[in-house]
């Protein structure tokens, strides 16, 4: 049964601290999303990858966020300094192409004290 | 730009009676894809159906269908024969000529028995 993991599935951490979001996609998808959801925003894309080459960050505040494709198994997101309003659930996706279904991991909720 | 509308908050539905949950979409491309997403109390991203704009044949997935009606830019959910395991937010989603899935705001179901 094919999934998309990822880790932490829970985070608390202080203000000013690293955070480090881990995503394994489905095995064979060829693009991977993050995404934050919140009361307020509700679900926001931050960037997005295919091939491991990231296509749009536009959704993500630069200066503190990142996104990686380290390998095809591993996409990161990290946040550093974090921030309260950093907190939410992140969540990956991953997808095999443009207009096809993206299947999503358990996500990572964060809270940022 | 790209728009999901989804104007009811919160549906309630009895056991095994049929629910639609609404959603419009505005795009102004030709090729599109309409999703629907089941987000449980427990947090994760489960997909249930998806329409592309060219299929002429409404989705049909279990208990689940599709009304899509391209002229109004609609793509209702059905839920036929709720069950209680059925009480969720649904949330529409719609990909354009990118990747990018832009989400509604999402309808909560309760299912009474």
């Amino acid at each position: 049964d094919a999934r998309v993991t990822q880790t932490p599935r829970h985070k608390v951490t202080e203000m000013g601290q690293e955070v480090t979001m881990r995503c394994q996609p489905i095995l064979g998808h060829n693009t991977v999303f993050w995404y934050r959801q919140t009361m307020m925003q509700g679900l926001e894309l931050l960037a997005y990858f295919r091939n491991r080459a990231p296509l749009d960050d536009s959704g993500m505040p630069k200066d503190r966020f990142s996104a990686e494709m380290p390998d095809a198994t591993l996409a990161t997101l990290k946040i550093q300094p974090s921030e309260p309003r950093d907190s939410a659930v992140y969540f990956c996706a991953s997808g095999t192409g443009v207009e096809d279904t993206q299947y999503f991991g358990p996500g990572t909720r964060l809270t940022v004290l | 730009a790209q728009k999901i509308t989804q104007t009811q908050p919160g549906m309630f539905v009895q056991e095994k009676e049929a629910v639609t949950l609404d959603c419009t979409y505005d795009t102004s491309d030709q090729s599109y894809g309409l999703f629907w997403y089941k987000q449980p109390s427990s947090g994760e991203m489960i997909f249930l159906i998806y329409q592309g704009s060219y299929d002429e044949q409404n989705a049909t997935e279990g208990r689940y269908s599709l009304n899509f009606q391209k002229a109004r830019k609609s793509a209702n959910l059905v839920i036929s024969a709720s069950q209680l395991g059925d009480s969720a937010m649904y949330f529409c989603a719609m990909s354009d000529n990118t990747d990018k899935l832009i989400f509604g705001t999402g309808t909560r179901l309760q299912v009474f028995p």
